[in-house]
This record gives structure tokens, C-alpha cells and sequence, in this order.
């Protein structure tokens, strides 16, 4: 049974560049998230969605960055301008929201940008 | 105010020994508690949950205190293989009512084992 899966795993690109990061959930699970980890804030919720409609974006550093769910199985995080801060590690987790919400992380994405 | 707090360690002991990890979280709303576990340059896994009463894992060791609003984790007879970083987690409903299955997490408490 497929994990959570990320691509790229990891992503090298110039400031000014646009990034792209790909995600396909657990098949059946209704949420989705995305996260952004690094040693000095660790893991930071940048935004979530509950049966692909963005439930909450707070998290999300500011408009470079965007986020969509067309369907079940895809979300994409997008950040245009990069910037060398937005270097992270960048996780998506999904869960099935019921009793339990345990939240099942892909591999992450490693971004640096130079 | 961070919801969930947590002494990041680092915490060194030997093999064998008995450590503990504390959390405290800050809204009394919060339905459901984890700790999850992070192994370096890995993705954070579900440890176990926290259940009221307690509960318990083999070797690992789960307790909750709503009055004090804080979690802890014992890990007894530790492993090599214990060595993560293991992050204490809420989640807390909304004004409906509802989660919709967000989740707080702490910033983590770093333990090494050492032979």
C-alpha cells in the first residue's frame, strides 16, 4: 500500500525561480497538509485542505506562495518568487478525518534555494 | 503562545536507561494528543497516541494530565534505535465544533542513546 508520495525529493534552484512541489495523498484519506520544517521554527503548518477546498492558510508565509487541490490525489505547493529563506524541508501528510487523525507524512521535499 | 511546548534536549543517555519527555499544551480545548517520532533527515511517524487513562507500548510509556494540560513519554530499557527526535502533538476543534483533523505540533525533544 502507496504512502504519501512527494516529488521532487529533492529540489537546487536559483532565487527568483519558481518551485513547484507535488503531492499525491493516501487514496481515501479527505485532508491533506502541508508543511514546512526547519531547525530554527521547526515543523510549521503552512496550510490544509479538507475534501480539496483550503480550510485554513494562515500558515502560508505570504502571496509567492500558493497552494491547490484540483482532485483527491493531487495538491501541488508553488512558490514564485523563491527566495534563499524559503529553503526547507517541505512535508505533506494526509489523513482520513474520523476518530482517529493520525496524519501519515510523505518523504518531503529538500528545497534549497540559492 | 505556541500550543504545544516542549524541552528540545538534547537528551544523552546509555543504553538501558529510563528517559522521560515532557510536554505542556495550552489550550484546554484540545481533544486528542500524540507523540510522534522523527528520525534524522526522515519523515515524523506516528509513536503512539495518549489516552486519558494512560496507556503503554511495550517499552514505551504514555500519560496525560488534562488538569495540568500536559503529556509525557517514557521510554524504559532504551535502544540504540531509540535515537529521534520525538514530537509532542495536539489538536484542538474549532469554533464549529470540529478539528478537521489539524494537528499542533511541538518543536520536538532530541534523544540520543549512546552504547
Amino acid at each position: 500500500d502507496a504512502g504519501v508520495i512527494q516529488s521532487p525529493r529533492h529540489e537546487v534552484t536559483e532565487m527568483g525561480q519558481e518551485v513547484t512541489l507535488r503531492c499525491k495523498p493516501i487514496s481515501g484519506h479527505n485532508s491533506l497538509f502541508w508543511y514546512r520544517q526547519t531547525m530554527m521554527r521547526g515543523l510549521e503548518l503552512l496550510i490544509y485542505f479538507n475534501n480539496n477546498v483550503p480550510i485554513d492558510d494562515s500558515g502560508m508565509p505570504e502571496d509567492r506562495f500558493s497552494a491547490k487541490m484540483p482532485n483527491a490525489s493531487f495538491s501541488t505547493l508553488k512558490i514564485q518568487p523563491s527566495e534563499p529563506r524559503d529553503s526547507a524541508v517541505y512535508f505533506c501528510a494526509s489523513s482520513l478525518v474520523a476518530r482517529e487523525e493520525t496524519q501519515y507524512f510523505g518523504p518531503g521535499t529538500r528545497l534549497l534555494v540559492l | 503562545r505556541k500550543e504545544v511546548e516542549q524541552d528540545p534536549g538534547p537528551f544523552n543517555v546509555p543504553e538501558g536507561a529510563t528517559v522521560a519527555f515532557n510536554c505542556t499544551y495550552s489550550n484546554s480545548a484540545s481533544q486528542s494528543f500524540f507523540w510522534y517520532r522523527q528520525d534524522c533527515r526522515k519523515e515524523p511517524k506516528l509513536l503512539m497516541s495518549v489516552y486519558s487513562s494512560g496507556n503503554e507500548d511495550g517499552r514505551f510509556t504514555a500519560q496525560l494530565n488534562r488538569a495540568s494540560q500536559y503529556i509525557s513519554l517514557l521510554i524504559r530499557d532504551s535502544k540504540l534505535s531509540d535515537s529521534a527526535t520525538y514530537l509532542c502533538v495536539v489538536n484542538l476543534l474549532n469554533v464549529l465544533g470540529s478539528t478537521l483533523g489539524r494537528l499542533y505540533f511541538g518543536r520536538g525533544t532530541q534523544l540520543t542513546v549512546w552504547p
